[in-house]
């Protein structure tokens, strides 16, 4: 039983332009999204997160948006490099929980 | 300040046989979780401590893992007998436990069931 689902596997995007990568969620109980970015032989790192209270969410190169009502987020990375070619999983919490739920992971690559 | 670090990097096995996996937590970080990476599948959390607690082992196959985190710091994870279905890199992160996203993973230990 998937609770968070990424549906494409995999996402390639030219060098420059956005790429937007998606995630829906099954379990209304999450309050809390997280981006984790993983390079090969490397273990995810912390990219951007949400609460459920907001809906979009900013940092630098990444924004992550929120739709409570679809159960939809998505991260936007404007403008793509080179060095975001990695495996992106996106991933939810519960309230006062710091159980992590992973999803299974786009892989995205970055053409020049 | 030095990240989590974990041994073996790869390990190679027979099925039945056992294995165990060492995990250094990042200093002063009081939560310590253990996950399963199955290609292709997100992590999934296998047990998480707090020192040298158990908190949650909910998904932890008890009749063939177990897991130990002595003082508080270091932890092993042992697989005892191995499943062809146990090939999977094993993460190990750490937190202070001030929210989800100070969890720090280490590199993994990459195991291979033959």
């Amino acid at each position: 039983d998937q609770q968070v689902k990424q549906n494409s596997p995999s996402l390639s995007v030219q060098e420059g332009r956005i790429s937007i990568l998606n995630c829906d969620y099954t379990n209304s109980m999450f309050d809390y999204f997280l981006w984790y970015k993983k390079y090969p032989a490397e273990g995810p790192t912390f990219l951007i997160s949400i609460s459920s209270i907001k809906d979009k969410n900013e940092d630098g190169r990444f924004t992550v948006f929120l739709n409570k009502s679809a159960k939809h987020l998505s991260l936007h990375i404007v403008p793509s490099q080179p060095g975001d070619s990695a495996v992106y999983f996106c991933a939810a919490s519960g309230i006062g929980d710091d159980k992590i739920i992973f999803g299974k992971g786009t892989r995205l690559h970055i053409l020049p | 300040e030095a990240g989590v670090a974990q041994s073996p990097r790869y390990k190679i096995i027979e099925k039945r046989q056992s294995v165990a996996f060492w995990c250094n937590p990042i200093s002063g970080h009081a939560t310590l979780y253990w996950y399963q990476q199955i290609l292709g599948q997100g992590p999934k959390l296998l047990i998480q401590f707090q020192n040298n607690g158990v908190v949650d082992d909910s998904q932890l196959p008890k009749d063939r893992f177990s897991a130990e985190r002595l003082k508080g710091v270091d932890s092993t994870l042992k697989i005892q007998p191995a499943k062809l279905e146990d090939s999977a890199v094993y993460l190990c992160a750490s937190s202070q436990g001030a929210g989800v996203e100070t969890q720090y993973f280490g590199p993994g230990t990459r195991l291979l069931v033959l």
